[in-house]
């Protein structure tokens, strides 16, 4: 069965440092993995998406996410961090099959301080 | 915005009640996913329709329903409502089916008293 965990489930970092989430799956089949953030009071937005056309993912707003097999990990970055940053983040992994379903983490809070 | 509408915004209601939760998927998309977000399970999977027909079910209750109907909006009904039913509830959807991404709503924010 598809899992995935998120370390920490908070994050802070100053304004113009690298961010970095954490997160790592398990998968018995080939994973499509996401990244979603949502801003207070709002839905999720899709940040970027792997589907094993590249390890290396660049998603929206500068984030990028690089996917290694050998440690089951699909962390999230961005070189520097803005103010604008500051949301809760979801790692997902798709169920797989004809279903569809997403699994997510428990999601990172990111805080960006000035 | 993401273009899958969610009404209403936010719902208050009594325990033992019965509410409906609507969902317009992006115009195209024929798979609707319905997620349940609160602060003690996070984000979880409900239920997947694809083109009218139900073909996934995750952690749904027995009180908890849902449709999809010919237009392709959805609709999730939840019935003899308790306090810990108070949560977040998002819909999203998909072109088709898999491993496609989701675009999620704003979702409907749902509070039992």
């Amino acid at each position: 069965a598809q899992s995935v965990t998120q370390l920490g489930s908070h994050v802070s970092v100053s304004e113009g440092a690298l961010v970095l989430l954490r997160c790592n799956y398990s998968s018995s089949v080939p994973p499509y993995l996401f990244w979603y953030v949502q801003y207070p009071n709002q839905g999720l937005q899709l940040l970027l998406k792997y589907t094993s056309a590249a390890t290396l993912v660049k998603g929206i707003n500068g984030f990028e996410a690089e996917f290694k097999k050998s440690e089951t990990s699909f962390h999230l970055t961005k070189p520097s961090a803005h103010m604008s940053d500051a949301a809760e983040y979801f790692c997902a992994v798709n169920h797989g099959g004809s279903q569809g379903n997403l699994i997510f983490g428990k999601g990172t809070k990111l805080s960006v301080k000035p | 915005d993401s273009g899958v509408t969610q009404t209403p915004k936010h719902l208050i209601t009594a325990t033992g009640q019965r509410v409906t939760l609507r969902c317009s998927p992006r115009s195209g998309d024929l798979s609707v996913y319905w997620y349940q977000q609160s602060l003690d399970q996070g984000l979880q999977f409900l239920i997947q329709y694809y083109n009218g027909e139900e073909r996934a079910k995750g952690n749904i209750l027995e009180r908890f329903s849902a449709q999809q109907f010919p237009d392709l909006h959805s609709e999730l009904n939840l019935s003899s409502l308790e306090l810990g039913d108070s949560a977040l509830y998002f819909c999203a959807s998909s072109v088709d089916q898999g491993t496609y991404e989701q675009y999620f709503g704003p979702g409907t924010r749902l509070t039992v008293t």
